[in-house]
């Protein structure tokens, strides 16, 4: 069974400020890792896919990176806006299977 | 295109009612997936379907059953509803090639009393 991490769970930041999180999974027979922004009330809606090592991508402030041989990718924000304050899932994608691994998340709240 | 739709969006529904979850989606996507969302337990896998006809089981498939008879719809079908099945479904497709992105429906919030 594959096994996705996120970390941490939830994280508050003040309004400006810049913040990163965690994903981590297993880099045996990796294929591709998802970031997607799920806000509250709404469905997931995708950030990145990645598939090389060292892939780094942008969206606006919004910027991630890979390291598939140790298995981890960062997501980072750049100067937090409210807008910002979502959960952040990312997916692992397998050779040989047909769908995506989610983590359970990051909880971002960022306060005014 | 309207993506992925989901109906209905909001059901309340007594302990052993029965009912469908509809999906469908305009985009030509062979794959297609049901996810349902726990509190604090993030998206869990229900049913997958790799094209019209074949579907396969997720992580947590006990108490669903699913169809795929056309490319457009995946439907959700939930035959003896329990207290358990509360929850909010999403449907997903994406792309021929396995794991592309994946696109998400708006949800289907159910409540099982």
């Amino acid at each position: 069974i594959l096994n996705v991490e996120q970390s941490p769970q939830s994280l508050h930041v003040q309004e400006g400020d810049s913040t990163n999180f965690t994903c981590s999974f297993p880099s045996s027979n990796f294929y591709a890792l998802h970031w997607y922004r799920w806000e509250t009330a709404k469905s997931p809606e995708a950030l990145f896919v990645m598939t090389l090592n060292g892939d780094e991508k942008k969206k606006g402030r919004i910027s991630a990176t890979l390291n598939t041989k140790e298995g981890y990718s960062y997501l980072y924000i750049k100067g937090s806006q409210p807008e910002d304050s979502a959960t952040y899932l990312c997916a692992l994608g397998v050779q040989g299977a047909q769908k995506l691994v989610f983590g359970q998340g990051t909880r971002l709240t960022i306060n005014p | 295109n309207a993506g992925v739709t989901q109906t209905p969006k909001f059901r309340i529904l007594k302990i052993g009612q029965s009912m469908t979850l509809q999906c469908t989606q305009d985009m030509n996507h062979n794959y297609m997936y049901w996810y349902r969302q726990d509190p604090g337990m993030g998206l869990k896998l229900i049913y997958y379907s790799v094209g019209a006809g074949i579907t396969d089981k997720g992580e947590v498939p006990n108490g669903y059953n699913v169809s795929r008879s056309t490319t457009e719809d995946f439907p959700l079908r939930l035959e003896l509803a329990a207290p358990s099945q509360t929850s909010v479904y999403f449907c997903a497709s994406s792309y021929v090639q396995r794991q592309e992105t994946q696109y998400f429906g708006p949800g289907t919030r159910l409540l099982v009393l």
